[in-house]
């Protein structure tokens, strides 16, 4: 079966820590998305990563890094330095920047 | 301004048609989008038509653009329950290939 998977469901952290969300595609997508969802609004462009070893920031990238080792995987850490990390965090994918993206089930963090 | 633009909430019975309106930005925008989803899930891609086309059909789905007006809608024809969902709309600007989204549109299903 092709597609995106993200883990965990759910995810806790506490207040200092940092936690990183898994994003991981088998469908040989060159680029790779982060986005940012809160109640009552669209989502929010984190990062994004048009090829391996690449990644420039979206319109929301403070508080957050990722990485881009490999063509498949898309981690995403959420730093101490977010404040407001409580949201609902949706990997996609695409073949090409100008391309559909697909998208991740995603991942809820909350904070504790 | 840089906002697309949804309605929040939309309610019918079930059996009647759906219309989800949406207005963009800008008119150079390659593609629009429809996304549904799901509670707790992420976005499923319903549908999405060309800037150069005024309509595009697929089953119970028909999007209509007018570039004019920047204005597109989802009609869903004969809505059932699992129709029930929050629909997305976005547009890719032309510029970089970003895709911006509206708020999404909240569709509750009556029987």
């Amino acid at each position: 079966d092709g597609g995106i998977t993200q883990s965990p469901k759910y995810l806790f952290r506490k207040e200092g820590q940092n936690v990183t969300l898994s994003c991981e595609q088998n469908l040989n997508h060159d680029a790779m998305y982060w986005y940012r969802q809160d109640p009552g609004q669209g989502l929010r462009l984190i990062y994004y990563s048009q090829i391996v070893n690449d990644f420039q920031k979206g319109d929301i990238a403070e508080g957050y890094s990722v990485s881009r080792e490999k063509k498949e995987s898309f981690p995403l850490t959420v730093t101490s330095a977010q404040k407001n990390p409580t949201a609902f965090y949706l990997c996609a994918s695409n073949s090409g920047f100008q391309e559909t993206q697909y998208f991740g089930p995603g991942t809820r963090l909350l904070v504790l | 301004g840089e906002d697309v633009e949804q309605s929040l909430f939309l309610s019918v019975r079930e059996g009647d048609s759906s219309v989800i309106n949406c207005t963009y930005t800008d008119s150079s925008s390659t593609y629009l989008y429809w996304y549904k989803q799901e509670p707790g899930a992420g976005l499923q891609l319903l549908t999405y038509i060309f800037s150069n086309m005024d309509m595009k059909q697929d089953q119970r789905l028909t999007v209509l653009l007018n570039k004019k007006d920047k204005h597109l809608s989802l009609r869903i024809a004969d809505t059932q329950t699992g129709d029930s969902a929050i629909y997305f709309c976005a547009e890719r600007r032309n510029q970089g290939g970003k895709l911006i989204f509206g708020q999404g549109t909240e569709l509750s299903v009556k029987p």
